[in-house]
């Protein structure tokens, strides 16, 4: 019964390549967020999704493309992966008018 | 855009000493203050959050209050244990749908039994 479910865990792949990361939430709720925490464990927004519309697309190379194919999935593309891009992705859910933010367990990317 | 500042960046005590963490927001729109505890390698899980219609709030340990005229809002943890050795975050962010959380970067807990 978990919450927010990210897959893969752990991302190990060379400079250049192209790499998804999936998230999904059961707990109906109608914004999901991608959230990258670097080496120094620094947690910055990249993206939130309401409706399947974007509503916040932050500072971050257009290398990386959110999608949101339903409420229930937002899931995140990378091209032409960098050195810099390792990090962890964090995606989170809430519903609106309530404020909790529950997060998945992340996935783990190392660029070679 | 929201900035917050938390400090200290790392925080070491013994076992059943209090602990404190502060932080800072900019944006006065902002009403939200959720605290966020994070395990090694584990995602971040709300631990106790305020809302700006409140100064302070308890929860058995842990305690938050909220001072919205000098935009600074602080973790209160009394009785340290082992287990409450972790990274914790304070964030900030308004209820505007799809707005996200501004977070502090981050206080290393260490406690010493």
């Amino acid at each position: 019964d978990t919450a927010v479910s990210q897959t893969p865990k752990y991302l190990v792949t060379q400079m250049g390549n192209d790499k998804s990361i999936k998230c999904e939430q059961n707990l109906g709720h109608d914004t999901m967020y991608w959230y990258k925490q670097d080496s120094k464990k620094f947690l910055k927004i990249m993206f939130s999704y309401n409706n399947k519309e974007l509503i916040i697309n932050e500072t971050v190379p257009n290398r990386f493309s959110p999608k949101s194919p339903d409420k229930a999935h937002l899931n995140l593309h990378i091209n032409s992966l960098e050195l810099g891009d390792s990090a962890v992705y964090f995606c989170a859910s809430s519903q609106s008018g309530t404020t909790t933010q529950y997060f998945g367990p992340g996935t783990r990317l190392l660029v070679l | 855009g929201e900035n917050v500042e938390q400090h200290p960046s790392t925080l070491s005590v013994q076992e059943g000493d209090s602990a404190v963490i502060k932080c800072t927001y900019s944006d006065s729109a902002s009403n939200y203050f959720p605290w966020y505890k994070q395990e090694l390698g584990k995602r971040p899980q709300l631990i106790i959050d305020i809302r700006s219609n409140v100064g302070e709030k308890k929860d058995q340990r842990i305690a938050v209050t909220l001072n919205k005229t000098a935009k600074h809002f602080s973790l209160h943890i009394t009785e340290t244990q082992p287990e409450d050795s972790a990274v914790y975050f304070c964030a900030a962010r308004d209820n505007q749908a799809g707005t996200a959380l501004i977070f502090g970067k981050g206080t290393t807990l260490s406690v010493s039994s």
